[in-house]
């Protein structure tokens, strides 16, 4: 089976610091993904990957950046932790662009910025 | 962005129950997914349906696509305790986009 693995399950920053979430999968696959997950609107697209040193932003890219230098790592960096990216953040991946593809997720960071 | 409405917001229901969930756009999808969160982990693949019109199921869990392809429903028959979770509908278009999502508690 596919395995997204999210490194933290909970954090807790405080206003201002730079703050690294950081996902791993184990399947090869090009495409990976991050999200946010805020009660009542859903998962909302921050950045996606097509390949290795390749991102494009989704549709709530300001305040993040990322990061693919391997394949199977996509990082998600908060330059300036502010009070609203606290947030359930979920990693994803899937093995190509296709209408059917099927995404793979992580169990989710839980941040907290304080 | 795009916000894909699903209704309801929230379901609390006994076991045995039926219950029906609705995921509406104004927009044509090529195809629509299915996701459910249970607590504490990421969102799993339920099914994908492509034609409009179409009915998949999977157990106890019914899935149609509009005619139009606009819209979908997910009815489950006969609900029980492990069907609690977080029900999120995913349209195609491009890139994923994800619904608001039903919460469905079950209770024994």
């Amino acid at each position: 089976d596919v395995k997204v693995t999210q490194s933290s399950r909970y954090l807790v920053k405080r206003t201002g610091e730079k703050v690294f979430l950081e996902c791993v999968q184990d399947m090869d696959h090009e495409n990976m993904f991050w999200y946010r997950q805020d009660p009542g609107l859903g998962l909302r697209l921050i950045y996606f990957s097509y390949d290795v040193k390749m991102k494009e932003k989704g549709d709530i890219p300001e305040g993040y950046s990322v990061s693919r230098e391997k394949k199977e790592r996509f990082s998600l960096i908060l330059e300036s932790a502010s009070t609203n990216q606290t947030s359930m953040y979920l990693c994803a991946s899937s093995y190509q662009v296709a209408t059917n593809e099927k995404l793979f997720f992580g169990s989710g960071t839980q941040l907290s910025v304080l | 962005t795009q916000l894909l409405e699903q209704s309801p917001q929230f379901l609390s229901i006994q076991e045995g129950e039926n219950l029906t969930v609705y995921c509406n756009s104004s927009s044509v999808f090529s195809s629509l997914q299915w996701y459910r969160q249970e607590p504490g982990e990421g969102p799993v693949l339920l099914v994908t349906v492509v034609t409009g019109g179409e009915v998949k199921k999977l157990k106890r869990l019914t899935f149609q696509f509009g005619d139009a392809r606009k819209d979908s429903s997910l009815h489950i028959t006969a609900a029980q305790p492990g069907d609690t979770g977080l029900y999120l509908c995913a349209p195609r278009q491009g890139k994923l986009i994800f619904g608001t999502g039903t919460r469905l508690q079950v209770f024994p």
